[in-house]
């Protein structure tokens, strides 16, 4: 079956760096999609990776690596509006979405 | 978790045809549905929020008489793309919501539409 697993709950603290992994197994691969999503709104888009490497914007960073089935959300110099919950989504080979159970993130002063 | 299904996962159609989308809530009864549709290696785009009982809100830019909602049960909202277009092909999402929650969305698979 398909499956992505990602941390329910991680803690850290303001200012510091926190790395939320994702792995996956997914009948064939289309790209990796990490999402942001406060309590009681929409999730907005972070990052999409389809490619195996590194992908950097601003202070959040997205990583791949296809033959491993893992990608990694990292998130640098954390705020209090970081507090939220970080979905990791897989594009299967039919362009489904299959979606993590979300990680919610506590940042801490 | 909850779980919400759409059906078709993916469906091709001619232009000038309508096409519906239908998002379900399995386990759960879902006051509020969103709809998205997502562009290749592009964001989900919210298109509108879907109230039981009560007419869709939509978002700025979304042709309401274009992409009809219509949310007539606690488990079941359905998107109607009417007369489709080449540009209408696109990734079409929901999302629930359930009734008294605190704000955890489930997404549905998705359906691919392509407009020939």
């Amino acid at each position: 079956g398909q499956n992505i697993d990602q941390p329910t709950e991680m803690t850290a603290t303001e200012g510091a760096i926190v790395q939320i992994n994702c792995t996956y197994q997914t009948s064939g691969f289309n790209g990796l999609f990490w999402y942001q999503q406060h309590a009681g709104e929409a999730p907005t888009f972070l990052s999409y990776n389809v490619l195996d490497g590194l992908e950097e914007k601003g202070r959040f960073s997205s990583f791949l690596s296809r033959s491993k089935g893992y990608s990694y959300l990292l998130l640098k110099e954390l705020q209090m509006k970081d507090s939220a919950s970080y979905l990791c989504a897989v594009m299967d080979s039919n362009y489904q979405l299959i979606w993590g159970a979300g990680t919610k993130l506590i940042i801490k002063p | 978790g909850a779980v919400v299904s759409q059906h078709p996962s993916r469906v091709i159609c001619k232009s000038g045809t309508s096409v519906k989308i239908e998002c379900r809530s399995l386990d759960f009864q879902a006051t509020t549905m969103f709809w998205y549709r997502q562009f290749p290696k592009q964001s989900l785009m919210l298109m509108a929020t879907s109230n039981e009982g009560s007419k869709a809100t939509y978002e700025q830019g979304v042709e309401k008489d274009k992409f009809l909602i219509n949310h007539a049960s606690l488990t079941l909202s359905t998107l109607t793309v009417t007369s489709a277009h080449p540009e209408d092909s696109s990734f079409y999402i929901c999302s629930a919501r359930e009734a008294g929650d605190t704000g955890e969305l489930f997404f549905g698979e998705g359906s691919r539409l392509t407009v020939l």
